[in-house]
């Protein structure tokens, strides 16, 4: 079955960047479009943006100035960078797998971001 | 504030069927842009439980079901048992913000 691993920093220091990895196993990773998605802790959840195989992306607006996914087809994994950082970016931040740009079928089990000095 | 209206929480004994509203507009469920629905257990990820409207993925309980009516959605719970407590989320998409997915803001569901 298809399965997705987050990795990359617990912590990270206000002003500077955000950078997590998400490693696909079952599924080819040009089966889907794979998306980021974050939750504050105690609060709901926020779609970050998708990114097909080709390259082609799609962000949420409100965070579109300082967000960028990318794919590694090689490497079967996709990542998030989300520049310039403050408190309201600390959250877990899920990778998942969506369904023709649809839904968000499957999903991983989410990587807590820690943001302070 | 989000795009997509939940009510907070809901309750309900073993047994008892619930519902959960989801409460969108013109630029999202109203313009007939499928809903879903997704459970989160304490301390783990959402799971996908329900898709375009009224569809369940393999494994999912029949005790689940979805439904979409003009600019809600709905999603129903009979028969509750204790380890359905968790988190519920509606997910559409809108037209007002530039091909965004969007999330309602959870629905805290409680089993007496």
């Amino acid at each position: 079955q298809v399965q997705l691993q987050e990795s990359g920093p617990g912590l990270v220091k206000p002003s500077e960047t955000l950078s997590l990895t998400c490693t696909v196993s079952g599924a080819s990773i040009n089966s889907y479009y794979w998306s980021w998605i974050r939750q504050p802790p105690g609060k709901g959840l926020e779609w970050i943006g998708f990114i097909y195989y080709s390259g082609s992306t799609n962000y949420n607006p409100s965070l579109k100035s300082r967000v960028t996914i990318s794919v590694d087809t090689s490497k079967n994994q996709f990542s998030l960078k989300v520049k310039s950082v403050t408190a309201a970016d600390a959250a877990v931040y899920y990778c998942a797998a969506m369904d023709h740009a649809e839904y968000f079928q499957h999903w991983g089990q989410g990587t807590l971001v820690t943001v302070s000095s | 504030q989000s795009v997509l209206t939940q009510p907070p929480s809901v309750s309900g004994a073993p047994g008892q069927r619930v519902t959960i509203s989801c409460t969108g507009s013109s630029s999202n469920i109203g313009a007939k842009y499928d809903v879903h629905w997704y459970q989160q257990l304490p301390g783990t990820a959402p799971k996908l439980l329900i898709y375009g409207n009224n569809n369940r993925p393999s494994g999912v309980p029949d005790r689940f079901s979805g439904s979409k009516s003009g600019t809600s959605a709905s999603l129903a719970i009979s028969g509750l048992q204790a380890e359905d407590e968790a988190d519920y989320y509606c997910q559409s998409y809108d037209t007002s913000l530039s091909g965004s997915r969007v999330f309602g803001g959870g629905t805290k569901l409680t089993v007496l």
